[in-house]
């Protein structure tokens, strides 16, 4: 079974300092990964996929199947990075495909 | 584009009550899912539905019937709520395959 492991429930760092969020998964197949975010009182909302190799908000994830792990970074965090972060792994069950989610890690970025 | 509507937003049950949480999504997707939000569990997938008609267990199931007759809706129903079953729950949606998930706002449910 896939699981998703984010070992640290709150990350508070100062403005301008680097981030990195960390994501583990345990999967037999092919992950595919993602990090979701939500801001306060908002729906959680894509921030990156790890096929796209992307760069949204400063924020990069590179996947290392080797450490099966797939760690958020920013090297200048911003106050309004300041949200609760997910990292998801979407697995494929017979002809069904689902997410599984990581309990979260909030990042607090303080002045 | 509306995307994925959650009704309704906030809920107050007493123990023993019933409701029902409907989801709507506008994109046309077939997947669609029930998550349950609670402090230092992340995330856990109730129910979910691959397409019309057709629905399978999650995480944590018990406790929770959904149904799927329309591909737009995806119905979650409580039929005895119980204390334990506080908590956010957040519908989504995406297409077929390992692809991005659209979610609604969420439902605050409280079960006292």
């Amino acid at each position: 079974a896939q699981r998703v492991t984010q070992p640290e429930k709150l990350l508070s760092v100062f403005k301008g300092a680097p981030v990195e969020l960390k994501c583990n998964y345990s999967y037999s197949g092919s992950p595919e990964l993602f990090w979701y975010v939500q801001y306060s009182r908002q729906r959680l909302q894509l921030l990156l996929r790890h096929i796209s190799r992307e760069s949204i908000k400063g924020f990069t994830a590179d996947l290392n199947k080797g450490e099966t792990s797939f760690h958020l970074k920013k090297p200048f965090a911003q106050e309004e990075d300041s949200a609760m972060y997910y990292c998801a792994l979407s697995s494929i069950t017979g002809t069904a495909s689902k997410l599984t989610f990581g309990t979260g890690t909030r990042l607090q970025v303080t002045l | 584009n509306a995307g994925v509507t959650q009704t309704p937003k906030f809920r107050v049950l007493k123990t023993g009550q019933s409701m029902t949480l409907l989801c709507a999504q506008d994109m046309n997707h077939e997947y669609m899912y029930w998550y349950r939000q609670d402090p230092g569990m992340g995330l856990r997938l109730i129910h979910y539905s691959v397409g019309e008609g057709t629905t399978a267990k999650g995480e944590v199931p018990d406790g929770y019937n959904v149904s799927r007759l329309k591909k737009q809706n995806f119905l979650l129903g409580l039929e005895s709520a119980a204390p334990s079953q506080t908590s956010v729950y957040f519908c989504a949606s995406s297409r077929i395959g390992k692809s991005e998930a659209f979610f609604g706002q969420g439902t605050r449910l409280t079960v006292v």
